[in-house]
């Protein structure tokens, strides 16, 4: 069981250059989110969703688009990269959007724009 | 808005001693989820242990306990007999029992770098 899986691990980008984080998951999991992880300020919410084909923004939603085709896949997309968006980023799911469900977070990806 | 609040940036502790992580919330709602979670070096985030408002019971986990002052809205994290795996970032996080919004999402404190010394 695989769990939550982030690619890549670590990532470079220029300024206004675009890509995708990906994250997918195994669990059959409806719950779906993206945080992003700063020094000194925690982890805040940019997106997330409840299930294929909805999704809806948290705190720190500019700059970045996402979509849910399928239950496994959630990618997040930067169009046009800023140095303001150098983070670690964090997937997480959970088996439905009840606050009993415990949420599950992938290893992280590590994005430096230049 | 609810917010956490972790006062103490870097911990130290010796292996096999006790320590105690702070954290403070504020929030008006009665009932909500607080969570401990680790972050080692390899980055990945670990739920620790997470105690539900509505129970007045402090919730343990093995060596992991927390001491949940709801009235003062505390909710400290105390390690005992203190490992070299134990270091890590540590976080306390609130999350709403409301349904609507951005349900389930997590908010987290600033976090507190332990550290064990052996």
């Amino acid at each position: 069981n695989a769990g939550v899986t982030q690619t890549p691990k670590f990532q470079v980008l220029k300024t206004g250059q675009s890509m995708t984080l990906q994250c997918a998951q195994d669990m059959n999991h409806e719950y779906m989110s993206w945080y992003r992880q700063d020094p000194g300020m925690g982890l805040r919410l940019i997106h997330y969703s409840v299930g294929a084909g909805i999704t809806d923004q948290g705190e720190v939603p500019n700059g970045y688009n996402v979509s849910r085709s399928t239950t496994e896949d959630f990618p997040l997309r930067l169009l046009s990269a800023a140095p303001s968006q150098t983070s670690v980023y964090f997937c997480a799911s959970s088996r439905d959007f009840s606050t009993s469900s415990p949420l599950h977070f992938g290893n992280g990806t590590r994005l430096t724009v230049t | 808005a609810q917010t956490v609040t972790q006062s103490q940036p870097e911990m130290s502790v010796q292996e096999a001693e006790t320590v105690t992580l702070s954290c403070t919330y504020d929030t008006s709602e009665s009932d909500y989820y607080l969570f401990w979670y680790k972050q080692p070096p390899s980055r990945q985030m670990i739920l620790v242990i997470r105690q539900e408002a509505y129970k007045q019971q402090n919730a343990t986990e093995n060596r992991f306990s927390v001491n949940f002052q709801k009235a003062a809205k505390s909710f400290s994290l105390k390690i005992s007999d203190s490992q070299l795996g134990d270091a890590a970032m540590y976080f306390c996080a609130y999350r709403s029992t409301l349904y609507g919004g951005a349900t389930n999402k997590l908010i987290f404190g600033t976090g507190t770098l332990l550290a064990v010394q052996p």
